[in-house]
């Protein structure tokens, strides 16, 4: 079946340092989402990627979706303390309603 | 957005008791619905997809008879963990579309979740 991975699992930055996470699926996806779980919380959609080299930017946020449709990248520029969670991706195959969640990247931003 | 609206948002239950949780879209009509359960820093795992007005279509590894979900209407989705055990201990989620948004919108709306600890 399909799989996401996703990679760091962890990551902790000093705030004012950039993030990036990084998802790839293990088949080409009909579209990527992205998501936000503060903790304690449920995650929140952040934004959907469906055009193949797709950049989209939030703010701070900047999603990319690979040429091949296949991988995908959230880059924080300049973190700051309200952007601690987890950030997971999900992938939905072609023809397929179901969505694929990677393993999550869990950020910590030092003050 | 759209909202779903979960209940419980916290149960603690004895072993060998049910729980029943709902799932509930407030502003649209959910023909289907996705029921996740997430352990402690782990990925949300999809459980079955609850589809309003015939069964549920479950994942690979999960029972369908400890795991009972009915969608009886376009609003309400449940699931009733039966029988519970201490390790059906988790946080579970429910998940909807809302097809009156954009075409080619895929995003889900996620209700609060409910996190269940069997004693």
């Amino acid at each position: 079946g399909q799989q996401v991975m996703q990679i760091p699992q962890y990551q902790h930055v000093q705030e004012g340092e950039d993030f990036t996470t990084y998802c790839n699926s293990s088949t080409t996806l009909s579209n990527i989402q992205w998501y936000k779980q503060r903790p304690g919380g449920h995650p929140v959609f952040l934004i959907q990627l469906v055009k193949s080299g797709e950049v989209k930017k939030q703010k701070r946020l900047t999603f990319q979706f690979g040429e091949a449709k296949k991988n995908s990248s959230l880059h924080i520029t300049a973190t700051q303390t309200t952007d601690v969670g987890t950030y997971f991706c999900a992938g939905q195959g072609a023809g397929s309603y179901q969505l694929t969640f990677g393993k999550g990247t869990k950020l910590s931003v030092i003050p | 957005g759209a909202v779903v609206s979960q209940h419980p948002s916290r149960v603690i239950c004895k072993s060998g008791t049910s729980v029943k949780i709902e799932c509930r879209s407030l502003d649209f009509q959910a023909t289907t619905m996705f029921w996740y359960r997430q352990f402690p820093k782990q990925s949300l795992m999809l459980m079955a997809t609850s589809n309003e007005g015939s069964k549920a279509t479950y994942e690979q590894g999960v029972e369908k008879d400890k795991f009972l979900i009915n969608h009886a209407s376009l609003t309400l989705s449940t699931l009733t963990v039966t029988s519970a055990h201490p390790e059906d201990s988790s946080f579970y989620i429910c998940s909807a579309r809302d097809p009156s948004g954009p075409p080619r919108d895929e995003k889900l709306f996620f209700g609060s979740g409910t996190q269940l600890s069997v004693l």
